[in-house]
């Protein structure tokens, strides 16, 4: 099992414009979560799922937008991209009361 | 070395000592903890989890121990090694939905050689 992946691994974006950030998992885990972490801080909640077609805000989704359409995929969607979303993302999926990470996603909003 | 505290505290040791990370924790119900290592650039990664009924855990060169009393939370690392250079996060389950956990700031160990 490849586990959990994400891309890309860097991004540089210009105010205003959008993008995806793509996660996969292969181990049919039913809860997926998407989390910031700012520059020597914890983590946020963006927004997690529950199941395919199934998901909910977290603690800071504003400013972002995710789907899931297939257990395996939990894309996030940044639609205005703001110099306060410059961050690492994260993408995670849940299995017997543990969370496996995926490599994270790092972004720069200029 | 001794860190106490969720405000990103940094412990630093020498390379053999045992190192202890705490954390307070705000739920008294939670049914369990878990303790993440976060390597630089990586994602979190599960070290070891124990359950509220449970006092302690041991694991490999890691103990966990829980006071309920307190609501205090500590990760032992024995004979510390370069390689456990990294942030430790505890994190608890959310009271009102129990697969979204609630995180700690995290506390940077380095390790001096």
């Amino acid at each position: 099992n490849a586990g959990v992946t994400q891309t890309p691994k860097f991004r540089i974006l210009k105010i205003g414009q959008s993008m995806t950030l793509q996660c996969t998992q292969d181990m049919n885990h039913n809860y997926m979560y998407w989390y910031r972490q700012d520059p020597g801080m914890g983590l946020k909640l963006i927004y997690y799922s529950v199941g395919a077609g199934i998901t909910d805000k977290g603690e800071v989704p504003n400013g972002y937008n995710v789907s899931r359409s297939t257990t395996e995929d939990f894309p996030l969607r940044l639609e205005l991209a703001a110099p306060s979303q410059t961050s690492v993302y994260f993408c995670a999926s849940w299995m017997r009361e543990t969370q496996y990470f995926g490599p994270g996603t790092r972004l720069l909003v200029l | 070395g001794e860190s106490v505290g969720l405000h990103l505290p940094t412990l630093s040791v020498q390379e053999g000592d045992n190192s202890i990370i705490n954390c307070a924790y705000s739920n008294s119900a939670s049914d369990y903890f878990i303790w993440y290592k976060q390597e630089s650039g990586k994602g979190p990664q599960f070290i070891i989890d124990i359950r509220s009924n449970m006092d302690k855990r041991q694991g490999q060169r890691v103990t966990v121990l829980l006071n309920k009393t307190v609501k205090h939370l500590s990760l032992q690392i024995a004979a510390t090694q370069p390689g456990d250079s990294a942030v430790y996060f505890c994190a608890e389950p959310d009271a009102g939905n129990n697969r979204k956990l609630i995180w700690g700031l995290g506390t940077s160990l380095a390790v001096n050689p």
